[in-house]
């Protein structure tokens, strides 16, 4: 069965702007979480949907923004890029929420703010 | 907070040598623990897991036993492979449904192995 699928997988913006980030669940997962990824800080949680709702929320100011869809499909939104939002964002899905349902992650949207 | 400590890299190993990764955690209450492997290029795939105190999780011939009492668990491997090259990332559930949805990463180990 196909993976996580993210779009676009690379993507060069420039600081100011805004940028939208898109995730593709496997078919039947109905929890998406997204996380990005640096250099400097490693892997960082920004927040999790299930079933259209956010249940959880990382240490991320306002600018990071997210929602999912009935089909699971989830979009991040970040506004007024910064430099240093430039990461490897990831999203990773779970059929469920429940206790220790594995997670899927996809390959990545790199992102690059200049 | 919770928080993952794990040992800095890079790890430069013979083929068939013994490997670990030493990761540490600091959590309130019980998490589920993690070692996630990231191939050049690829998202992450989950390696092993352990849920409770004492447990070993097992995959691939990698090991890692859930220690309360000293707060790790640490990554083995007897016999290392080329194949093996990757990053490793201990990571804990981060709310106590053990939902791996919100996970605490370390900042990964990458490990290259040599023939």
């Amino acid at each position: 069965k196909a993976g996580v699928t993210q779009t676009p997988r690379y993507l060069i913006k420039t600081r100011g702007q805004q940028v939208t980030l898109s995730c593709s669940p496997i078919s039947g997962h109905r929890s998406v979480s997204w996380y990005q990824q640096t250099p400097g800080q490693g892997l960082q949680f920004l927040f999790e949907y299930f079933s259209e709702t956010q249940r959880n929320k990382g240490n991320f100011p306002g600018r990071f923004s997210g929602r999912q869809f009935s089909n699971s499909r989830s979009e991040m939104n970040v506004s007024t890029l910064e430099l240093g939002d430039s990461a490897l964002y990831l999203c990773a899905s779970q059929r469920t929420s429940e206790l220790n349902t594995e997670a899927f992650f996809g390959q990545g949207t790199r992102l690059t703010v200049v | 907070g919770n928080s993952v400590t794990q040992m800095e890299g890079p790890v430069t190993l013979s083929e068939e040598a013994f490997l670990t990764i030493n990761c540490t955690y600091t959590a309130t209450g019980y998490p589920s623990l993690f070692w996630y492997v990231q191939y050049p290029g690829e998202g992450l795939q989950l390696l092993l897991k352990a849920t409770k105190a004492d447990d070993k999780g097992s995959n691939k011939g990698f090991e890692a036993t859930y220690r309360k009492e000293t707060t790790s668990f640490h990554l083995e491997k007897g016999s290392v492979q080329v194949s093996d090259s990757a990053v490793y990332f201990c990571a804990l559930s981060g709310n106590y449904g053990g939902s791996q949805g919100n996970l605490i990463f370390g900042k990964g180990t990458k490990l290259s192995v040599k023939p």
